[in-house]
């Protein structure tokens, strides 16, 4: 499809069990951005990919999340030894990066998360 | 410091009333970017506007306007004749034009729910 795509859609999980959550961005958006969302909360910046610069992993709440892209395309966000407090749905978005200018983002539908 | 305040949690109006939503940000910047973002039941952000620091001038897209006053650092969002289709929580945000990095992630603020009843 045109647009950015998220999987799985849902995931239930154990207390302990390591979870990946992967995005698709759309083609020829360099950039691309995780948040997470709790359940009526705003969204929360966990990290952002532009093209082969390093990430800014300033969002990432603790060292069991951890994400990495391939060049610029797909994504994959890793949280390790999940927590009850992880439940929420995380979203991933897209754009096309230009010099001084902020784009638009492009979102997914996000991938809902609930830890047991 | 940025940061972006949607003082209003909730909304509930009527079909075809008028309903605005505050946007109040801050930031030291002279240039920025302010932007509504819609998300509906579904759970997708929807794009709805972007407006530079600039450009003051205030844009209307069919039922939907935006007016943005620098002397009051708001960017009001308002719905007119609001239809049901338009329940959704809607979000506004704040991204520095240059920054450090180039990192652009975006301030959000908190969001307002609005439900628009039949």
């Amino acid at each position: 499809g045109a647009g950015v795509s998220q999987s799985p859609s849902n995931k239930v999980t154990e207390k302990g069990k390591d979870v990946e959550l992967r995005c698709d961005p759309i083609s020829g958006h360099t950039a691309l951005y995780w948040y997470r969302q709790r359940l009526g909360q705003g969204l929360e910046f966990l990290i952002y990919f532009q093209g082969n610069s390093a990430p800014d992993k300033s969002g990432l709440p603790s060292d069991r999340f951890s994400a990495e892209r391939t060049g610029e395309s797909v994504s994959t966000l890793t949280i390790q030894r999940t927590q009850q407090e992880d439940s929420a749905v995380y979203l991933c978005a897209s754009s096309i990066y230009r010099v001084r200018r902020t784009g638009e983002l492009f979102f997914g539908e996000g991938s809902r998360l609930t830890v047991l | 410091a940025q940061k972006v305040t949607q003082a209003q949690t909730e909304i509930s109006v009527v079909e075809k009333e008028d309903v605005t939503l505050d946007c109040v940000y801050e930031t030291r910047d002279t240039t920025y970017y302010l932007f509504w973002y819609k998300q509906p039941p579904s759970g997708e952000l929807v794009f709805l506007i972007r407006r530079n620091s600039f450009d003051e001038q205030n844009e209307i897209s069919g039922r939907y306007s935006w007016n943005f006053q620098k002397s009051t650092s708001s960017f009001n969002f308002t719905i007119t004749a609001s239809q049901v289709v338009d329940s959704a929580v809607y979000f506004c945000a704040l991204s520095e034009a240059f920054n450090a990095g180039n990192n652009r992630k975006l301030i959000w603020g908190l969001g307002t729910s609005l439900a628009v009843n039949p």
